[in-house]
């Protein structure tokens, strides 16, 4: 199937530990992002990468660590977790298209809680 | 979502029509896209219009924009159970490789 997967879809840690999720496309896509969705289902862009290449940082603690090894895989490290940091995060990607049409594939989310 | 902003809910009968609004600041917008999620999912593309278009018919859904009030609507004809779900718009802009969503609005369709 062609998609966009991420792992793990639930993820239950205590606060200070750190953790990752993965996410990996196999569309051929260039770029890559990371969103949050808060509990109000708020979805707010976390960080892109096109070809590898880290172009959007938004306001986000530096606790978060996006990497890109390849174009097709793009992970999210999270150090010292934090309540705050319980959300839904969600991995995109898209052909890049400054401006243009930038049509975003999701995958299915990864449900953070922090306890 | 501070550039765009779409009421939070709406709740409609089977078979009626479902309208649902959007806002957006920016008037240099390429495209506007709308997105649904259903429970424990990620978002999906519904449709999108280009900016250059007043109207996008496709099926059951219509899309209207008027870039002079910057106003989105998606309309929904003959709602069902199955479009019960939370519909994002959201805008790309140019030079700008994010899109902005807007907070969702919950459709609930009523039996």
């Amino acid at each position: 199937d062609t998609a966009v997967s991420q792992t793990p879809k639930y993820l239950v840690t205590q606060m200070g530990n750190d953790k990752s999720i993965k996410c990996e496309q196999n569309l051929g896509h260039d770029t890559m992002y990371w969103y949050k969705q808060d509990s109000k289902k708020f979805l707010k862009i976390m960080f892109s990468y096109n070809n590898k290449e880290l172009i959007i940082n938004e306001t986000v603690p530096n606790r978060f660590s996006p990497k890109s090894p390849d174009k097709a895989h793009l992970n999210l490290h999270i150090n010292s977790l934090e309540l705050g940091d319980s959300a839904v995060y969600f991995c995109a990607s898209s052909h890049r298209l400054a401006g243009v049409y930038n049509e975003q594939f999701f995958g299915p989310g990864t449900r953070l809680t922090v306890l | 979502g501070e550039d765009v902003e779409q009421s939070l809910f709406l709740s409609v009968r089977e078979g009626d029509s479902s309208v649902i609004n959007c806002t957006y600041t920016d008037s240099s917008s390429t495209y506007l896209y709308w997105y649904k999620q259903e429970p424990g999912a990620g978002l999906q593309l519904l449709t999108y219009i280009f900016s250059n278009m007043d109207m996008k018919q496709d099926q059951r859904l219509t899309v209207l924009l008027n870039k002079k009030d910057k106003h989105l609507s998606l309309r929904i004809a003959d709602t069902q159970t199955g479009d019960s779900a939370i519909y994002f718009c959201a805008e790309s802009i140019p030079y700008d490789y994010k899109l902005s969503f807007g907070a969702g609005t919950t459709v609930t369709v009523r039996a």
